[in-house]
């Protein structure tokens, strides 16, 4: 089945300065690639995702990346505000859109210093 | 965006008694619902996919009749742990799929809830 390997497990970084999470997965049919941040309290909120037909996604400060010959994905948020911090989770699933249940990577911590 | 409950947020009980939690759509109609479970510093591992009105389908290694799940309406499911032990403590967090904003394959998800076995 898929694995999916998510990297670092903890990262701190300045206020303003950028940010990346990076992902590995293992099934090559996998096909949609979504973003959640967790935080304390409130259900994980899906923050951006991609499709295996595009190699890069921008909403404002954050952007995806997909590499499908390599299979990682990088989650990338520029200028960083303290309300960033939150723990993050990849995700690859495959399918019709990506119908199939999602599986997971084990979670990044990011924690922005003011 | 569509909003998932779950209720209780905490939950303690004694080992060998049963605990249900539930999970709800607020504003959208779910025909999928999904329950992980999270251990700390770990990532979600599914337990098992439920449609309205039919048995769920469980993930390899959880035991059906240790995690019971219903999802008897299309804004409802509900968990019920049985026989509770002390190694059953975790955070299990529910989502909610289906036709949301016409994003009909992203799933919603709950705020979790802490369950803890004495």
């Amino acid at each position: 089945g898929e694995n999916v390997e998510q990297h670092p497990s903890t990262l701190s970084v300045q206020e303003g300065d950028s940010a990346v999470i990076k992902c590995t997965y293992s099934d090559s049919a996998s096909n949609y690639f979504p973003w959640y941040k967790q935080e304390l309290g409130k259900g994980s909120q899906l923050i951006i995702d991609i499709r295996s037909n595009v190699g890069e996604k921008k909403d404002q400060r954050i952007a995806v990346t997909l590499n499908k010959t390599a299979k990682h994905f990088s989650l990338h948020i520029t200028e960083t505000q303290p309300e960033d911090s939150a723990v993050y989770f990849c995700a690859a699933s495959k399918g019709i859109q990506g119908a199939q249940k999602l599986v997971f990577g084990q979670g990044t911590r990011l924690t922005i210093n003011p | 965006g569509a909003v998932v409950s779950q209720h209780p947020s905490r939950v303690i009980c004694k080992s060998g008694t049963s605990v249900k939690i539930e999970c709800r759509s607020l504003d959208f109609q779910a025909t999928t619902m999904f329950w992980y479970r999270q251990f700390p510093k770990k990532s979600l591992m599914l337990m098992a996919t439920s449609n309205e009105g039919s048995k769920a389908t469980y993930e390899q290694g959880v035991e059906k009749d240790k995690f019971l799940i219903n999802h008897a309406s299309l804004t409802l499911s509900t968990l019920t742990v049985t026989s509770a032990h002390p190694e059953d403590s975790s955070f299990y967090i529910c989502s909610a799929r289906g036709g949301a904003g016409g994003r009909t394959n992203e799933q919603f998800f709950g705020p979790g809830t802490r369950l803890t076995v004495l």
